[in-house]
């Protein structure tokens, strides 16, 4: 267990649709990272938040938005679903903000996505 | 941009044997880390090893150890003494370091290979 939480485990839903993937990193970590597992992509690095502000952005489409709030869980949101946004999506968090030193990401469980 | 190269999209190893799956990248920067993470059928992302690109000595964690070469851009992972439990996927990964000039601290992955073990 890597004391990264990820909920729900499984989502189930309908093209057009929007959705809410939520993250509790672990203890004292302030970083929180984004990243979506698909079959045709690979993993991919999403969005960064650091301590409540964003940090860094990869390939997140433009239909797709994350915050961190004051207690430091991290949502991300997902809107108008296409067939192609199903894929296992990966909270994974850190320590800092990955500016300096090793920062090892810790990884939650997932959240995978189906989109009918 | 970095890029990570895995070229085995699959592997397989007699149980107690050793196996050594390849990895290369892509970069011009001269600081950066590497990281070898599993993903068992539970789908959760293990770290299974890292190695800093200052340091020359290659990292050893208990069966599971690396063998890089800066120059080559290579970092292969050797599993000694392969168990049933090894059996998953395993995913290569760089970091850059930010304080040498890197861009940002996410994690870019290879396409992994799929490792079975035979008993």
């Amino acid at each position: 267990d890597s004391g990264v939480t990820q909920t729900p485990k499984h989502l189930i839903t309908a093209t057009g649709q929007r959705v809410t993937l939520r993250c509790s990193p672990r203890s004292g970590d302030l970083s929180v990272y984004w990243y979506q597992q698909s079959l045709d992509q690979g993993l991919q690095f999403l969005i960064q938040y650091y301590n409540g502000e964003e940090r860094a952005k990869g390939n997140i489409l433009e239909r797709f938005s994350a915050q961190q709030f004051p207690d430091l869980h991290s949502e991300l949101n997902l809107s108008s679903l296409e067939l192609g946004d199903s894929a296992l999506y990966f909270c994974a968090s850190s320590v800092g903000s990955g500016l300096a030193g090793l920062n090892e990401q810790f990884f939650g469980p997932g959240t995978r996505l189906t989109v009918l | 941009a970095q890029t990570v190269t895995q070229s085995q999209p699959e592997m397989s190893v007699q149980e107690a044997e050793t196996v050594t799956l390849s990895c290369t990248y892509d970069t011009s920067e001269s600081d950066y880390y590497l990281f070898w993470y599993k993903q068992p059928p539970s789908r959760q992302m293990i770290l299974v090893i890292r190695q800093e690109a200052y340091k020359q000595q290659n990292a050893t964690e208990n069966r599971f150890s690396v063998n890089f070469q800066k120059a080559a851009k290579s970092f292969s992972l050797k599993i000694s003494d392969s168990q049933l439990g090894d059996a998953a996927m395993y995913f290569c990964a760089y970091r850059s370091d930010p304080v040498y000039g890197g861009s940002q601290g996410n994690l870019i992955f290879g396409k992994g290979t799929k490792l079975s073990v035979k008993p």
